[in-house]
């Protein structure tokens, strides 16, 4: 069955720090997400793509966040300059085409810790 | 602005006892609703959703969930738990059905299966 798949699973960084996170979406899904779940906390939006543009982003997903395809397969989420509470886990989710059902398949998540 | 409320963010119940995972939630269009799994150390994994239709919804595992439109409330259950339903359940919602996709999460409910 495919399954999205992220790298690393787990990152430790400096505060300051440029990050990639990367993910592997099921490859005919059209659709990517990024999530993130703060220790103890909800999982929340960040950020959706499509056609090679962004088409949600919440609040969270301010100028120090960017995503992009660079190679049509790998979808990553960059965070410029870290901060401690940058540190989370990080889901990536894709969906299908099917613009009515569309169920987001996520990633093992990518475990960030910033100190 | 959407909204999902799990109650009880811990439940524990007995093997072979009935399972309740509760949901509430709110939109301000017809939603779609989704509970997500979550095993330790793994991703989220779809449950069951609802889109359109029968408010009755079936999933994997054996999990069930129905839509109650009057009471905003799409509950989680089971009829007889197992050992390895240990893990937490997280509700969603979004609303596909205005074209926003980004998935709105509860805080999700940490499910202890005792033998």
């Amino acid at each position: 069955e495919p399954e999205v798949t992220q790298t690393p699973s787990h990152q430790v960084t400096q505060m300051g720090q440029e990050v990639i996170l990367r993910c592997v979406p099921i490859s005919n899904h059209l659709y990517f997400y990024w999530y993130r779940q703060i220790l103890g906390q909800k999982v929340e939006f960040l950020v959706s793509f499509y056609n090679n543009e962004i088409s949600e982003k919440s609040e969270i997903f301010d100028d120090q966040f960017s995503v992009e395809r660079p190679d049509g397969s790998n979808f990553t989420l960059k965070i410029r300059s870290t901060k401690l509470e940058d540190s989370a886990m990080y889901f990536c989710a894709t969906g299908g085409g099917q613009a009515k059902e569309e169920t987001q398949y996520f990633g093992p998540g990518t475990r960030l810790l910033v100190l | 602005a959407q909204s999902v409320t799990q109650l009880g963010s811990h439940v524990s119940v007995s093997e072979g006892a009935l399972v309740l995972l509760r949901c509430n939630y709110s939109s301000s269009v017809p939603p779609y609703l989704f509970w997500y799994v979550q095993y330790p150390n793994q991703g989220l994994q779809l449950l069951l959703k609802y889109t359109t239709g029968a408010t009755l919804v079936k999933g994997i595992n054996g999990f069930e969930a129905e839509f109650k439109k009057s009471e905003t409330s799409f509950h989680l259950t089971k009829p007889s738990a197992h050992m390895s339903d240990a893990a937490e359940y997280f509700c969603a919602v979004s609303d596909l059905g205005t074209g926003r996709r980004a998935l709105t999460f509860g805080s999700g409910t940490r499910l202890q299966v005792q033998p």
